[in-house]
C-alpha cells in the first residue's frame, strides 16, 4: 500500500479535461514538492511536473499541476488519444527519509 | 544529449549477487545526485535509493526493503553509477532505471533483473 495515494484509473474523451489526485500528509506532499511522471506502455517514466507546477521544457502547456495542503492533482487540459498512460506522483517523506511514490494512476482515452 | 544506459541485468538465484551499472554521457555527472528506481513486473515504481554529489559528501540513502542489502555508489572518472545487489530475494524482481537529480528528469531504459529458483 503506498503512502501516496491515488486513484487506479481515470478516462476521459479526446479534449476533455481530466484530473488526478494525490493524497498524502504533513510528512511528504504537506512540506516537500510534488513531482508527476508519465509512462507510456512499455517505456520509461518521463517527468512531466517537477516543484509542484514547473514543467519541463518541452512538456505541453495542457498539464499542470497544483497543491494544496496535504494533496496534490494533476491536469490534463484537451485530452489526446496518445495521452494514455500511467501516470504517478511522488514526493520526498521526511519520516520515511526517502522518494516515495504513489500506487499509479491508469488514464484511458475512450 | 542527456542519456543514461543501465547494464549488468539477469537472471540471479535467490541469496545471490548482482552489479548494475548505468553509463551517464551528455551532461556533467560529477554535479549531478543519482538514483535508483524500480518496478516490479505489473507494478508501480519503488525508489531504490540514491546518492548525493560528492561536493555534497556524496551520502547515500536508501528505501527499507533494501537498506543494508543494496549500495550505491559512483565513479565519476568514468561517469558510471552502480547499484550493488546482495542477499536478493525474489522479490527484488523488477526492471531497475537510473534517474538524474531530485526530479528525475532523466531516467535510462532500465535492466531487467530476475531473482528466482
Amino acid at each position: 500500500q503506498s503512502v501516496l495515494t491515488q486513484p487506479p484509473s481515470a478516462s476521459g474523451t479526446p479534449g476533455q479535461r481530466v484530473t488526478i489526485s494525490c493524497s498524502g500528509s504533513s510528512s511528504n506532499i504537506g512540506s516537500r514538492y510534488v513531482y508527476w511522471y508519465q509512462q507510456l506502455p512499455a517505456t520509461a517514466p518521463k517527468v512531466l511536473i517537477f516543484r509542484n507546477n514547473q514543467r519541463p521544457s518541452g512538456v505541453p502547456d495542457r498539464f499542470s499541476g497544483s497543491k494544496s495542503g496535504t494533496s496534490a492533482s494533476l491536469a490534463i487540459s484537451g485530452l489526446r488519444s496518445d495521452d494514455e498512460a500511467d501516470y504517478y506522483c511522488a514526493a520526498w517523506d521526511d519520516s520515511l527519509s526517502g522518494v516515495i511514490f504513489g500506487g499509479g494512476t491508469k488514464l484511458t482515452v475512450l | 544529449e542527456v542519456q543514461l544506459v543501465e547494464s549488468g541485468g539477469g537472471l540471479v538465484k535467490p541469496g545471490g549477487s548482482l552489479r548494475l551499472s548505468c553509463a551517464a554521457s551528455g551532461f556533467t555527472f560529477s554535479n549531478a545526485w543519482m538514483s535508483w528506481v524500480r518496478q516490479a513486473p505489473g507494478k508501480g515504481l519503488e525508489w531504490v535509493g540514491r546518492i548525493k554529489r560528492k561536493t555534497d559528501a556524496g551520502t547515500t540513502d536508501y528505501g527499507a526493503p533494501v537498506k543494508g542489502r543494496f549500495t550505491i555508489s559512483r565513479d565519476d572518472s568514468k561517469n558510471t553509477l552502480f547499484l550493488q545487489m546482495n542477499s536478493l530475494k525474489t522479490e527484488d524482481t523488477a526492471v531497475y532505471y537510473c534517474a538524474t537529480n531530485d526530479a528525475f528528469d532523466t531516467w535510462g531504459q532500465g535492466t531487467m533483473v530476475t531473482v528466482s529458483s
